[in-house]
This record gives C-alpha cells, structure tokens and sequence, in this order.
C-alpha cells in the first residue's frame, strides 16, 4: 500500500521558536495533502489542505501566518509552526491522497510528529 | 452543525467474540464513508470504505454496514484478537467535496 513518512516523530522546542514538519509520500505522486493535529482522545482537526503548486486552503480558526505549509512537489508537503508556544504542542498528522490510482479517495497518513513547546 | 458521534467510552470484550463499533452523524449526506485503525502515537491506518450505495462491505474478519436512512454505520470484527486493540475512526466526506470530517473515535481492548 501507498507509505507517507513524516520527520520528525517527535520534536521539543523552546517557546518563540519555528519549528519544520515534513511529509513525504513514498511510493506515489500526492496531488493533494492535508495537514491535522489531534489531541489527547480526540478526532483529527483538519488544519489546512494543500494542493501541489498552489497555496493552501486553511480551516476557519487556523492562523496561516502561524502554520505555513508548502507543497513544492508531488512527494513533499512542509508545515513550519512559526513563533511556537505551549498551547501549539499537539500531535500533528499529515496525509496523501493519490488521486491518479483506483482508491483515490483514500487517505494515506503519516505516522504523526509530537510536538512539545516548553 | 455537521456531526459525527462514536461511543466515546471504551468497548472491552473477550478475544474471539465480535466487536461492533458505532458510528453516528447528523446534518451531513455522505457520498462514502470510511473507517481507520489509530494505535496510540501512531497515524491512522485506513481499513474500509463503503459508499452511499452500498449497504454492506466486507474484508476479511471486517464487516462495515451503511444506513443512509438511519444515518448510521456499524463496524463489526468478528472472531477479535488482542491484536485488534486500538481506536477506531469513523470519517465521513460529501459528495463533491475534498474535505473528510472525522469522529473522535472509539478505543477498543480485546483481552485474552
């Protein structure tokens, strides 16, 4: 099945800080990505979608000066948490979807990267 | 507002006998609807999808039904092992659109 990656798994960092997740799909092109965070017991957020080689579309409350998300190519998609602060640490999540194949409506997710702003 | 409901407390059962997993939603009319596995610090792992046509969807020890009518999907895993312990999500998207809503979830432990 289609393998998205996600780097780092987990990352601390000091309040005021930027901090980069990158998603990658593996073994196929993802035209579209989304980006969530989830916390504790909770369902998926979905924060932003983005679409390769155009700017990303936000959810209502998602400040896009403070999640910036790039989708340079067909296998990488970024998310910088800018100016992070303790109420950002989250467990964020990105997923792929491979409209090009038979299941394109399938969701391919990353293994998720825990964030911890002290 | 578009909602989707899942037994929010955990569901304990012993291993071999079959798991059901309630999905309910309101204000919505989905064109398909799937179900994922999350174990804990991990990414969702998708299991199946059924479309609005469709009443039933099978894959192995998995079985997903589909009431339009009542709004309702019902997630069975027959013959549960300890292996099956997770979460299990419910995700719900509309007919034209790209943008997948999902439940909160339901934690499921099969003991031995």
């Amino acid at each position: 099945g289609a393998v998205v990656s996600q780097h780092p798994s987990r990352v601390i960092c000091k309040s005021g800080t930027s901090v980069k997740i990158e998603c990658r799909s593996l073994d196929f092109q993802a035209t579209t990505m989304f980006w969530y965070r989830q916390f504790p017991k909770k369902s998926l957020m979905l924060m932003a979608t983005s679409n390769e080689g155009s700017k990303a579309t936000y959810e209502q409350g998602v400040e896009k000066d403070k999640f910036l998300i790039n989708h340079a190519s067909l296998t990488l998609s970024t998310l910088t948490v800018t100016s992070a602060h303790p109420e950002d640490s989250s467990f964020y999540i990105c997923s792929a979807r491979d409209r090009t194949s038979g299941s394109r409506e399938t969701q391919y997710f990353g293994p998720g990267t825990r964030l911890l702003v002290l | 507002s578009q909602k989707i409901e899942q037994n929010s407390e955990a569901l304990n059962i012993q291993e071999g006998k079959t798991a059901t997993l309630t999905c309910n939603y309101t204000n919505y009319s989905p064109a398909y609807l799937q179900w994922y596995r999350q174990d804990p610090g991990r990414g969702p792992v998708f299991l199946l999808l059924i479309r609005e046509n469709e009443k039933e969807k099978r894959k192995e020890r998995l079985k997903v039904t589909f009431d339009t009518t009542l709004k309702q999907s019902l997630f069975h895993i027959t013959a549960s092992q300890p292996a099956d312990s997770a979460t299990y999500l419910c995700a719900l998207e509309s007919t034209g659109g790209f943008k997948t809503i999902f439940g909160a979830g339901t934690r499921l432990f099969v003991k031995a």
